[in-house]
């Protein structure tokens, strides 16, 4: 299996623009997640998603975030517009249905800089 | 609250030697899973181990295995015969089944030729 895909693995902006993160979870994986790790505040989950329904935003830090899932293999974040202290590097995860239904599996991540 | 403790910042360890990472928590439940993910200079999250809290068996993967405290809700990740490329950030971290992972704040390992 190809792993978790995410694009793109670099992400340089100016404050204002607005950013859009992909995701492509493993196949057959119902759950995906969304998380943001900065230094000072370690790894946040923003929202995850069953079934291509989102079940729980609260850790989305605002409005500018928005987070769709339009199919099983597919799920992008958008920041509109973006600031600096966005920049993180963020990681999407998918977990499978079943006996190790609770076992993330994370991306490579994308490094977003926002300037 | 449920919390994720990893009291060590940092770490050292000859290659070849042993190491153990420690990580506590802190939770109400009764059946939950605990990780360890280790996080390279790559920044990728690399799935270690994984513990079930329902079983008493220390889970084992090749070098890596754990001491699994239950009733001191401790979790450590002992290392064995470390290295080179086992330096790297490791993250403990905590699951109820609500699929909402909490996080420690990470250990440094660092591993000396």
């Amino acid at each position: 299996d190809a792993g978790v895909i995410q694009s793109p693995r670099h992400e340089v902006t100016e404050m204002g623009q607005e950013v859009t993160l992909r995701c492509k979870p493993i196949s057959g994986h119902d759950y995906l997640f969304w998380y943001r790790q900065t230094m000072m505040r370690g790894l946040e989950l923003l929202i995850y998603f069953n079934n291509n329904v989102p079940i729980d935003d609260s850790g989305m830090p605002e409005d500018r975030f928005s987070a769709k899932m339009p199919n099983a293999s597919f799920s992008t974040l958008k920041i509109q517009p973006s600031e600096p202290r966005d920049s993180a590097v963020y990681f999407c995860a998918s977990s499978a249905g079943g006996h190790h239904q609770e076992t993330q599996y994370f991306g490579p991540g994308t490094r977003l800089l926002v300037l | 609250a449920q919390t994720v403790t990893q009291s060590q910042p940092e770490m050292s360890v000859q290659e070849a030697e042993t190491v153990t990472l420690s990580c506590t928590y802190d939770t109400s439940e009764s059946d939950y899973y605990l990780f360890w993910y280790k996080q390279p200079p790559s920044r990728q999250m690399i799935l270690v181990i994984r513990q079930e809290a329902y079983k008493q068996q220390n889970a084992t993967e090749n070098r890596f295995s754990v001491n699994f405290q239950k009733a001191a809700k401790s979790f450590s990740l002992k290392i064995s015969d470390s290295q080179l490329g086992d330096a790297a950030m490791y993250f403990c971290a905590f699951t109820s089944g609500t699929y909402k992972y909490i996080f420690g704040t990470g250990t440094r390992l660092k591993v000396l030729a």
